[in-house]
């Protein structure tokens, strides 16, 4: 069955970086276009980067612009989102997730758990 | 950006009630829309997408309805389970936005 694992969270330090991966088992990895979502604690869903089959189109929320990196390796089943300048507003539970004709998130990763504080 | 807005921000229901939330985008975002439910604890699960499809083995008791700026998500003979947060959310344009929330609790 599908399933997408989270990798990488951790305690990391304001201004500090962080590299989560995905990995993406039980289904054709490259045929699905990818993203990831966040949740601060006690907060609502936030969506915040999205990235095509084969990376020509991605998109990022302003608040992580030109801070965090969406990348995958289709070789390696994996997505990645680099992380940097990272501040205790970006404390979140991070989810991957996989889209389905393109716009909606069907398959969700459990959720990496990323605290930013010094 | 799409602001999508939720009401209420919270519900309590017994288990047969019927409940309703809308959500209401702040521009024309035709039925480009999807329902999540979300439980403590747990990743959020896709309901409903483009308005009104119902995702493969979700039950029939929940339904999406309308286009445009104003949505509504049905929960019909509410069940335990069903007790969780719901969320909408747009998917016309980027960025990518949700609703804040709609917390269905038990009365």
């Amino acid at each position: 069955q599908v399933q997408l694992v989270e990798s990488g969270g951790g305690l990391v330090k304001p201004g500090g970086s962080l590299r989560l991966s995905c990995a993406g088992s039980g289904f054709t990895f490259s045929d699905y276009y990818m993203s990831w979502i966040r949740q601060a604690p006690g907060k609502g869903l936030e969506w915040v980067s999205y990235i095509s089959r084969y990376s020509d189109a991605i998109y990022y929320a302003d608040s992580v612009k030109g801070r965090f990196t969406i990348s995958r390796d289709n070789a390696k089943n994996s997505l990645y989102l680099q992380m940097n300048s990272l501040s205790a507003e970006d404390t979140a539970v991070y989810f991957c997730a996989t889209l389905i004709i393109r716009e909606y998130f069907e398959y969700w990763g459990q959720g990496a758990l990323v605290t930013v504080s010094s | 950006d799409i602001q999508m807005t939720q009401s209420p921000s919270s519900v309590s229901a017994s288990v047969g009630d019927r409940v309703t939330i809308t959500c209401r985008a702040s521009q024309g975002i035709r039925d480009f829309l999807a329902w999540y439910q979300q439980r403590p604890g747990e990743a959020p699960k896709l309901l409903i997408h483009s308005a009104s499809t119902l995702q493969s083995g979700v039950p029939s008791r929940f339904s999406g309805s309308g286009s445009g700026t104003d949505f509504t998500l049905t929960i019909s003979d509410l069940q335990p389970e069903d007790f969780a947060t719901y969320y909408c959310y747009q998917a016309i344009s980027f960025p990518r936005t949700f609703g804040q929330g709609t917390k269905v609790d038990i009365k």
